[in-house]
C-alpha cells in the first residue's frame, strides 16, 4: 500500500532563510506527484506538479526535485518570507489507487512558520 | 472561470439527519474526487467519478452516495449523519492530459 510521508511535521524559520521539505513516498508507481499549500480554514492550493519522467519543476521562488527511484521529493523555497507561512502538503497520483488516474495519496503536511 | 465551488461553507446537522454537499467546477474536467480532511489523519478519498455516469468507491466511502449526471456536478450525500463525519470536505477535479488536481474552498460539517 502507498504510503506517503512528510518530514519534518513542523519547521519555523526566521524570514529569509532558504528551507527544504521533504516528502517520500513507498511505492515508485505513481503517475505524478504534487505540492499543495494550505492556509488556515482554506482550500488547497496546487503549487507545482512533477510527471514521473521529470526530476524538478520551478515555480519563482519554488523548486521541486522528484527522484521516483529512491521514493522521494523535496520542495526548496528560496528567502522565505513570512507570507509563506502555511502547510505544505505533499501528494502522489498511484497508479494502482481506486483503478484511475485522477486520485491522490497526500501525506500529513509540514506546518511551515516564518517569522519576521 | 470560477473554478471548483462547493455549498454549503459550513453546516451543522445532528444525528439521523441527511444532506447534500454541493460541488461544481467550469473546467470541463472529466475527473472529479471527494475527499475529508481530518486532524491527524490527513486527506482521505471519499468517492471519486471519471466521467458522467462513472463513480467508483475510494478510501472511506461508508456512509456517503454520489452520482454524476453532468460533467459539472458531482454531489455528495450524506445519508444517515453520524458524529465520526464531522469533518472538512473537499471536492477536486482533474483533466486528463494535465493532471492538476485543483480543489474547492471546502464544506465544514459538524454532527451532533
Amino acid at each position: 500500500k502507498q504510503e506517503v510521508t512528510q518530514i519534518p511535521a513542523a519547521l519555523s524559520v526566521p524570514e529569509g532563510e532558504n528551507l527544504v521539505l521533504n516528502c517520500s513516498f513507498t511505492d515508485s508507481a505513481i503517475y505524478n506527484l504534487q505540492w499543495f499549500r494550505q492556509d488556515p480554514g482554506k482550500g488547497l492550493t496546487s503549487l507545482l506538479l512533477i510527471q514521473s519522467s521529470q526530476r524538478e519543476q520551478t515555480s519563482g521562488r519554488l523548486n521541486a526535485s522528484l527522484d521516483k527511484s529512491s521514493g522521494r521529493s523535496t520542495l526548496y523555497i528560496a528567502a522565505s518570507q513570512p507570507g509563506d507561512s502555511a502547510t505544505y502538503l505533499c501528494a502522489v497520483r498511484h497508479k494502482n489507487y481506486g483503478g484511475s488516474q485522477g486520485n491522490l495519496i497526500f501525506g500529513k503536511g509540514t506546518k511551515l512558520s516564518v517569522k519576521p | 472561470n470560477a473554478g471548483v465551488t462547493q455549498t454549503p461553507k459550513f453546516q451543522v446537522l445532528k444525528t439521523g439527519q441527511s444532506m447534500t454537499l454541493q460541488c461544481a467546477q467550469d473546467m470541463n474536467h472529466e475527473y472529479m474526487s471527494w475527499y475529508r480532511q481530518d486532524p491527524g489523519m490527513g486527506l482521505r478519498l471519499i468517492h471519486y467519478s471519471v466521467g458522467a455516469g462513472i463513480t467508483d468507491q475510494g478510501e472511506v466511502p461508508n456512509g456517503y452516495n454520489v452520482s454524476r449526471s453532468t460533467t459539472e456536478d458531482f454531489p455528495l450525500r450524506l445519508l444517515s449523519a453520524a458524529p465520526s463525519q464531522t469533518s472538512v470536505y473537499f471536492c477536486a477535479s482533474s483533466d486528463r492530459s494535465q493532471g492538476t488536481q485543483y480543489f474547492g474552498p471546502g464544506t465544514r460539517l459538524l454532527v451532533l
